[in-house]
């Protein structure tokens, strides 16, 4: 299997603009994660899915911040308007429910300027 | 709820020396507990996993993590660091509703 793949791997885009992060997971995982990754706060968990369904989205930062996952191989977060501050590394990992780990992707580099 | 602490953001430590990278977390509920590393420019790896059974576990690299019940505890050792060691480590927590919690990291910085 290729791992957990993320795309693109780096986006640099200008303030107020809409931004898409894509992963595609595991094939056979059934959990998916999305984290922010930044100097000041570290790991952050953003939302994460279960068989498709979003379970806790409590870490979503705002409403300008919105995740989807319509099968089981494929999910997106979204930012619509970008700002500054949402520059960061985020990642995406996947993983079978119960006692094992996560697969993490290589991550996504975002830069709004 | 769970949380995860890593007692040291950063550990210098010299080539061929031992390591010990601490971790403690808060749980009601019985855990699952994880290292990860994380080089630059990429995304976090499992060093090792304790789910059940032997408390003293062993993981890629010449890690090795021992689980005390007692003190909620999680630390990861290393008899002797290579260069190539030097990486940011995460400890996480997995509880039975399915999430993982991360700590802050720690940066290991081995000096030649």
């Amino acid at each position: 299997d290729a791992g957990v793949i993320q795309s693109p791997r780096h986006e640099v885009t200008e303030m107020g603009q809409e931004v898409t992060l894509r992963c595609k997971p595991i094939s056979g995982h059934n959990s998916l994660f999305w984290y922010r990754q930044t100097m000041m706060r570290g790991l952050e968990l953003l939302i994460y899915f279960n068989n498709n369904v979003p379970i806790d989205d409590s870490g979503m930062p705002e409403d300008r911040f919105s995740a989807k996952m319509p099968n089981a191989s494929f999910s997106t977060l979204k930012i619509q308007p970008s700002e500054p501050r949402d520059s960061a590394v985020y990642f995406c990992a996947s993983s079978l429910v119960g006692p094992t780990e996560a697969f993490f992707g290589q991550g996504t580099r975002l830069t709004v300027v | 709820a769970q949380s995860v602490t890593q007692l040291d953001s950063q550990v210098p430590v010299f080539e061929e020396a031992p390591v010990e990278l601490r971790c403690n977390y808060s749980s009601s509920v019985s855990v699952y507990l994880f290292w990860y590393v994380q080089y630059p420019n990429q995304g976090l790896q499992l060093l090792l996993k304790y789910l059940s059974g032997s408390t003293l576990v062993k993981g890629i690299n010449g890690f090795e993590a021992e689980f005390n019940k007692s003190q909620t505890s999680f630390h990861l050792r290393k008899p002797s660091v290579h260069i190539s060691d030097t990486a940011e480590y995460f400890c996480a927590v997995r509880n039975p509703g399915n999430q993982f919690y991360f700590g802050t990291g720690t940066s290991l910085t081995v000096i030649p």
